[in-house]
C-alpha cells in the first residue's frame, strides 16, 4: 500500500478552519483515501473515505486533486473537542487488506 | 448504533501470565481485527480474520499471539506468556466488507 505523509502537529484556535494535507505519492489506481480520528485512549474513529474530487459529510470534507497524489481533510470551525490525532489511509478496495495507520498529525484546538 | 464491544478495559498481569482480551464485533460483520498501540506510539496491526481463519499476520504477532472466534460472536485475542514489552492498548475492529472499520475502546494491558 502507498505510503503517507502528514504533519506531525497542528495547532489552531477555536472556530477557525483546519486543512491537514496528506501526500501520498505512489496511491494504485484502484485505492480510497480514508481519514481516521482518535482521541486519547480510544479506538480510532472513521471520518471520511474517498476516491476522487470532494466528499463531504457532516463532520468534514475530503478533497482530492485529479492526480490523486495527495488529499486534504478540512475540519469546519474547530472546537476544543476536535483536539485528536488524525491519520490518513490509503485502503484497498479489498476488505481483506488491514488499515496500516502512519503516525498521524496531532491536532491541538485552543480556546 | 452498533458497536464493537471490548472486555476488559484494563488488565494487569505478571510477566509470564497468560492474558485473553476478549471482542464482540458487530453482529453482521465479516472482517475482524486486532490492533495494538503502546503509549505514545502508532496503531500497530497484528492479525485480521476471516471466514473462521486467519487471513493477515503481521512479525508482532508471534507464536505468543492467537485468535479465536469460538462462538460465532466472541472474538479474543490471547497471549500465552507475557512479557513487558506486551504493555499497551489493544483494539478489536470489525466491518462488513471495504469502508468503515469500526473500532472498539480498547482493552488496556499492563504486564509487571
Amino acid at each position: 500500500l502507498a505510503k503517507t505523509t502528514q504533519p506531525i502537529s497542528m495547532d489552531s484556535y477555536e472556530g477557525q478552519e483546519v486543512n491537514i494535507t496528506c501526500s501520498h505519492n505512489n496511491i494504485a489506481t484502484n485505492d480510497y483515501i480514508t481519514w481516521y480520528q482518535q482521541f486519547p485512549s480510544q479506538g480510532p474513529r472513521f471520518i471520511i473515505q474517498g476516491y476522487k474530487t470532494k466528499v463531504t459529510n457532516e463532520v468534514a470534507s475530503l478533497f482530492i486533486p485529479a492526480d490523486r497524489k495527495s488529499s486534504t481533510l478540512s475540519l469546519p470551525r474547530v472546537s476544543l473537542s476536535d483536539t485528536a490525532v488524525y491519520y490518513c489511509l490509503v485502503e484497498s478496495p479489498s476488505g481483506n487488506t488491514p488499515l496500516v495507520f502512519g503516525k498521524g498529525t496531532r491536532l491541538s484546538v485552543i480556546a | 448504533e452498533p458497536e464493537v464491544t471490548q472486555t476488559p478495559s484494563h488488565q494487569v498481569t505478571q510477566m509470564g501470565q497468560e492474558v485473553i482480551l476478549r471482542c464482540v464485533p458487530i453482529s453482521n460483520h465479516l472482517y475482524f481485527y486486532w490492533y495494538r498501540q503502546i503509549l505514545g506510539q502508532k496503531v500497530e496491526f497484528l492479525v485480521s480474520f476471516y471466514n473462521n481463519e486467519i487471513s493477515e499476520k503481521s512479525e508482532i504477532f508471534d507464536d505468543q499471539f492467537s485468535v479465536e472466534r469460538p462462538d460465532g460472536s466472541n472474538f479474543t485475542l490471547k497471549i500465552r506468556s507475557t512479557k513487558l514489552e506486551d504493555s499497551a492498548m489493544y483494539f478489536c475492529a470489525s466491518t462488513l466488507s471495504t469502508g468503515e472499520l469500526f473500532f472498539g475502546e480498547g482493552s488496556r494491558l499492563t504486564v509487571l
